[in-house]
Order: C-alpha cells, then structure tokens, then sequence
C-alpha cells in the first residue's frame, strides 16, 4: 500500500486479556517503530526493528508487552494481561532505514475495561 | 534523560497570520529532528526533518530551523489558513537514531 496501515482500528477488551494489534509498514522500509499515545501526551516510544530483528526494545514498559516481525515486513504487537492503564492509541511508523524519515500510520485505539 | 518542551502548548491565531511554533530539548546529542502534524482521532503526518548536522529545512509555506547547540528548534507557519488548524509535535531522535522522543504539541487554532 501507499502508506502505513494499522488493524483494527479500535480495539476493545477486558482487563486480563490477550490482544494483537497489526503493522503494514511502507514497502521496501526495513525499519519498523511502535509507539503509544496517551490523550493529551506525545507519543511514548516502545520498540524498533531494523529487518527482523528488535534493535532497540527499551520502551516497552514491561514483560506483558511484546513485538515481533518474523518476516521483515509485518509487525504485531502483542499484549498479555492486559490492564485499564494499556489503553491508549498505539501508533506504527516505518522509515526506510533506521534515523531516516518515520512515516507513521492511523493508530489502533485500544481500550480495557 | 532526553526531554522535549513546547511552547505555547495552544495558540490561536487569526487568518493570514505568521507565526512561530517553539521546540526545546535538553540534550544536544541528536540524530535528526522531526516536525509532524496531528489532526484529531488520526494518525501524524510528517512535515520536516531535519539532520543534526543542518540549520533548517522548508517546504511550501513551512520552515523548520534547528540550534543544536542551544536545544532549540522552530516552526514557522507563514499566511496561516483555517486548515492549519492542528496539534503540531516535535520529536528529536536519540543518537542512535533508533527513537523518537516527543513534546506534547503546540495545538493551533485559525480563524477565517
């Protein structure tokens, strides 16, 4: 696609549960961000892929969030257990390398109940 | 720790006006510099960037400049348009390049 594309859009669940929120990158970009965003508040780095590989995981606020991108292109990012505070806009952005130009998608809106 | 401030955090202008947005940051070891656009209930829309080792970037009626050495970084809007009317976030990325770090946004208002 033209752009970076993030599913679903909206996502709802309950406290405790499991949830996969999905990244299309831009083609041909081999870096991949996650980030999330609080009303009110900037974007909160989480984790960053060059290719396949998580370079830089030192956002992720703890062990319950994790990220993969098996092939190098698609990302999910997934959360164990979730809790009320998780709730947030959580935002995917690509460049072609890393320190390059992020061009970032729609966002998914998570909310736990 | 990297820390990005903006200032003011809501303007409103009239139609026509220019203006400048401010961005500062605490630390000077960055990779790039990075301006976007937010418009409500969406994603961010990138509008410059800026390489550690430039002075300022432009695009139509946008130019960005960048100090690093003070920490400082502006946006400057000329002829401003109702259709500006957006949250507009700074982001400077770490050495590494593998981050970016944001401010809360400046949110701007213009009135016809």
């Amino acid at each position: 696609g033209a752009g970076v594309s993030q599913t679903p859009s909206n996502k709802v669940t309950e406290k405790g549960k499991y949830v996969e929120l999905r990244c299309d990158p831009i083609s041909g970009h081999t870096a991949l961000y996650w980030y999330r965003q609080s009303l009110g508040q900037g974007p909160e780095f989480l984790i960053y892929f060059q290719g396949t590989g998580a370079a830089d995981d030192s956002g992720l606020p703890n062990d319950r969030f994790f990220a993969v991108r098996p092939e190098g292109s698609v990302s999910t990012l997934k959360i164990q257990r979730t809790e009320r505070g998780d709730s947030a806009v959580y935002l995917c952005a690509s460049s072609w390398t890393g320190g390059n130009e992020q061009f970032f998608g729609p966002g998914t809106r998570l909310t736990v109940l | 720790k990297q820390e990005v401030t903006q200032i003011p955090a809501a303007l409103s202008v009239p139609e026509g006006e220019n203006l400048v947005l401010n961005c500062s940051f605490t630390d000077s070891a960055i990779y790039n510099l990075q301006w976007f656009r937010q418009d409500p209930g969406k994603g961010l829309t990138s509008l410059l960037l800026i390489q550690s080792s430039q002075r300022e970037q432009t695009s139509g009626r946008l130019n960005a400049s960048l100090d690093k050495s003070s920490g400082r970084s502006t946006l400057y809007i000329a002829a401003s348009q109702p259709g500006d009317s957006a949250t507009y976030l700074c982001a400077v990325a770490n050495q590494a390049g593998t981050a970016l770090i944001f401010g809360k946004g400046t949110t701007l208002s213009v009135s016809s």
